[in-house]
C-alpha cells in the first residue's frame, strides 16, 4: 500500500539551512506536499509541487523532486527559531483527494 | 484560499459520551475530509464527507462509531460516539477548494477521554 517515510528529529542552528528528506512510494501521485504543524496548532500548508516539476522555490522554502527515487525534499535556508515545529510529507493518493502523510520531523532551531 | 473554523477547538469528555465536532468553511468547497492524530503520531484520514450523501469511510474506521454530516457545501459535523480513552485525538478537517488541490486544514479539535 501507500507508504511515506520521513526522518523523525532534526536540529540545526539559528542562520544555517535546514534539510528535511522525506520518500513515498506511490507513483501514481499528482501532488506532493509539505505541511507545517506548531505546538498546539493545526497544520499549515506550507507548499507544493506538481509531480512534473523537479523543483520549487517559494522565498526561503525549496523543494526538491526525483521522481525515479520517490524521494521528495524540503530546503528551509537562514532558518530561523520561528520555524521550530513539525514537517508532514505528504502525497496524494490515487487523485482520490485522500491523503498519506510522513510520521512528521520535528525541526529543532538552536539560537 | 479559505477560512475554516472548527468547534469546538477543544474538549475534555467522560467516557461513553458522544462529542460533535463542527467545521465551517467561508466559501463552497468540493470536498471535505476528516483526519485524526493520535497523541504524537501522524495523521490518519476518516472519512470523506460527501455532500448529500453517506460519507466514505477508510479502512478501520465505521459509521456508527463515526457518523458524519454534510448538509452543504461549506459545513460538515463528525460525531466520536461511545468515546473512550483510546479516542484521546486532534480530529482535523480539511477542504479541497473546486476541485484543486492542495488541502487546507482547520486549528483541530483537542479532545481527551476521562
Amino acid at each position: 500500500g501507500e507508504d511515506v517515510e520521513q526522518s523523525l528529529f532534526l536540529s540545526v542552528r539559528e542562520g544555517d539551512s535546514s534539510v528535511i528528506n522525506c520518500t513515498y512510494t506511490d507513483s501514481s501521485s499528482t501532488y506532493l506536499y509539505w505541511y507545517k504543524q506548531e505546538p498546539g496548532a493545526g497544520l499549515q500548508l506550507l507548499t507544493y509541487i506538481f509531480s512534473n516539476m523537479d523543483m520549487k522555490q517559494d522565498q526561503r522554502l525549496t523543494v526538491l523532486l526525483n521522481k525515479k527515487d520517490k524521494h521528495l525534499s524540503l530546503r528551509i535556508a537562514d532558518t530561523q527559531t520561528g520555524d521550530s515545529a513539525i514537517y508532514f510529507c505528504a502525497e496524494n493518493s490515487g487523485n482520490t483527494g485522500k491523503l498519506i502523510f510522513g510520521q512528521g520531523t520535528t525541526l529543532q532551531v538552536k539560537p | 484560499s479559505a477560512v475554516i473554523s472548527q468547534k469546538p477547538s477543544r474538549d475534555i469528555c467522560q467516557r461513553g459520551t458522544s462529542l460533535t465536532i463542527q467545521c465551517q468553511v467561508d466559501s463552497q468547497v468540493t470536498m471535505m475530509f476528516w483526519y485524526r492524530q493520535q497523541p504524537g503520531q501522524s495523521l490518519t484520514l476518516i472519512a470523506t464527507a460527501n455532500q448529500g450523501s453517506e460519507a466514505t469511510y477508510e479502512s478501520g474506521f465505521v459509521i456508527d462509531k463515526f457518523p458524519i454530516s454534510r448538509p452543504n457545501l461549506t459545513f460538515s459535523t463528525l460525531t466520536v460516539s461511545n468515546m473512550s480513552p483510546e479516542d484521546s485525538s486532534i480530529y482535523l478537517c480539511s477542504v479541497e477548494l473546486d476541485g484543486r488541490q492542495p488541502q487546507h486544514f482547520g486549528d483541530g479539535t483537542r479532545l481527551s477521554i476521562l
